[in-house]
């Protein structure tokens, strides 16, 4: 079982929709929690760190379920500039990357 | 600042052949890491260096070797490349470790053939 389980996708949304990415991870020792954006043939960049109250960013809202180890992102009114995958990230002693999911935003 | 950069882009090596990736980082980082990333893999941690002078095994380092020349570059040399290593290689900098964001460079794009 891999570390970091996210829903690879894709997920082919239009613009203006309202889209939720799940993430699961093993290690209940994990400290800290992050997505990050990965644009195609590009570096990933962090997009926010997630808290345990959970935490806003404009249309990005990130959730942590320490019980049920499971980190949520959703993204309200997409973009088309949202396009990219999104990794999920769960640092316990390293930093371990889910395999991203895929999101492409239609016009 | 030019953040992390990455020599080279691309390369393409034959079975047997020695390469070294380098990496550099302009934001007086302590911390600094070497990532493969493969499709379906996600990045997965070939070696990391906490500080200068200093250097761990991460998740895959066998086939690898790295070397912290000083603050600023992490190097990582492949002595005898083999079609398993294609992958894209990514360094990556933090300013005190795990805890913060990481900064990573654009990335090396390596064939193995």
């Amino acid at each position: 079982r891999k570390e970091v389980e996210q829903d690879p996708g894709p997920f082919n949304v239009p613009e203006g929709a309202t889209v939720a990415f799940n993430c699961t991870y093993s290690n209940s020792a994990s400290q800290s929690f992050f997505w990050y954006r990965q644009d195609c043939r590009k570096e990933p960049k962090l997009l926010m760190s997630v808290y345990s109250s959970g935490n806003e960013d404009g249309r990005f809202t990130a959730q942590l379920n320490r019980a049920s180890q499971y980190i949520s992102l959703l993204i309200r009114d997409s973009k088309l500039s949202d396009s990219a995958t999104y990794l999920c990230v769960v640092n316990a002693n390293d930093m371990r990357f889910g395999a991203g999911t895929r999101l492409t935003v239609k016009p | 600042n030019a953040g992390v950069t990455q020599t080279p882009k691309f390369q393409v090596l034959k079975t047997g052949q020695s390469m070294t990736l380098q990496c550099a980082q302009d934001m007086n980082h302590n911390s600094m890491y070497w990532y493969r990333q493969d499709p379906g893999m996600g990045l997965r941690l070939i070696y990391y260096s906490a500080s200068e002078g200093t250097t761990d095994k991460g998740e895959v380092p066998n086939g690898y070797n790295v070397s912290r020349l000083n603050k600023r570059e992490f190097s990582l040399r492949l002595e005898s490349a083999a079609p398993s290593q294609t992958s894209v290689y990514f360094c990556a900098s933090t300013n005190t470790g795990l805890q913060e964001r990481q900064y990573f460079g654009p990335g090396t794009r390596l064939l193995v053939l």
